[in-house]
């Protein structure tokens, strides 16, 4: 149980265009929802957090504008990364909690290798 | 100071080795601790938690020491399979978010 699956696995793509990147929790109702962000050689780190049906939490440097947060069911949430950019070139790994609220454990996806040319 | 910290290695070790990592962590009223496995280009995965108690996992032990605030890893009897880039996990309080340590490599040696 408790499997997060990711799509796509990897996409390559120009300077300038958005991307979208979905996150399913597949047998269970995550009510939350965590984006984030590693690039080589560095640990994870923490874009966002969304609870279903509201707006996401975006840390600290983390622009809300460049990475869109759709949150819409409980087993679906999305990351849109506006504008790509070189710079914006990592890995992108989402993970769900079954509860809001409180320690849950996460389930993490496989991730998202993006490159931007 | 980084709020959680590992050696980042790499640890290079002979297979049957026991090899020991340490974790440090700033936030006095961190409350769940926990020991994730990546491998290259994949997503982590939850190798033990680490309780007060220390916990035992077949070849993997955990420990806590909450007044020196560091967790550790020991991997005994160290198989080729093992080779991975162990990372430290701490769980804030009231946050409840998931701070990850930068991670430490082993490469376990034939």
């Amino acid at each position: 149980g408790a499997v997060v699956s990711q799509h796509p696995s990897w996409v390559i793509c120009k300077s300038g265009t958005s991307v979208k990147i979905e996150c399913r929790s597949l047998d269970f109702q995550a009510t939350t929802m965590f984006w984030y962000r590693q690039f080589p050689k560095q640990s994870l780190m923490l874009m966002a957090t969304s609870n279903e049906g509201s707006k996401a939490t975006y840390e600290q440097g983390v622009e809300k504008d460049k990475f869109l947060i759709n949150h819409a069911s409980l087993t679906l949430s999305t990351l849109t990364v506006t504008s790509a950019h070189p710079e914006d070139s990592s890995f992108y790994i989402c993970s769900a909690s079954p509860l809001a609220g409180g320690y849950n454990e996460q389930f993490f996806g496989p991730g998202t290798r993006l490159t931007v040319l | 100071r980084k709020e959680v910290e590992q050696d980042p290695g790499p640890f290079n070790v002979p297979e049957g080795a026991t090899v020991a990592f340490n974790c440090t962590y700033s936030n006095s009223a961190s409350q769940s601790f926990f020991w994730y496995r990546q491998d290259c280009r994949k997503e982590p995965k939850l190798l033990m938690s680490v309780y007060s108690s220390g916990n035992e996992d077949g070849r993997f032990t955990a420990q806590l020491n909450r007044a020196s605030q560091y967790i550790s890893l020991l991997i005994r009897d160290s198989k080729l399979s093992d080779s991975a880039t162990y990372l430290c996990v701490v769980v804030n309080s009231g946050t409840y978010k998931y701070i990850f340590g930068t991670g430490t490599r082993l490469k376990v040696l034939a």
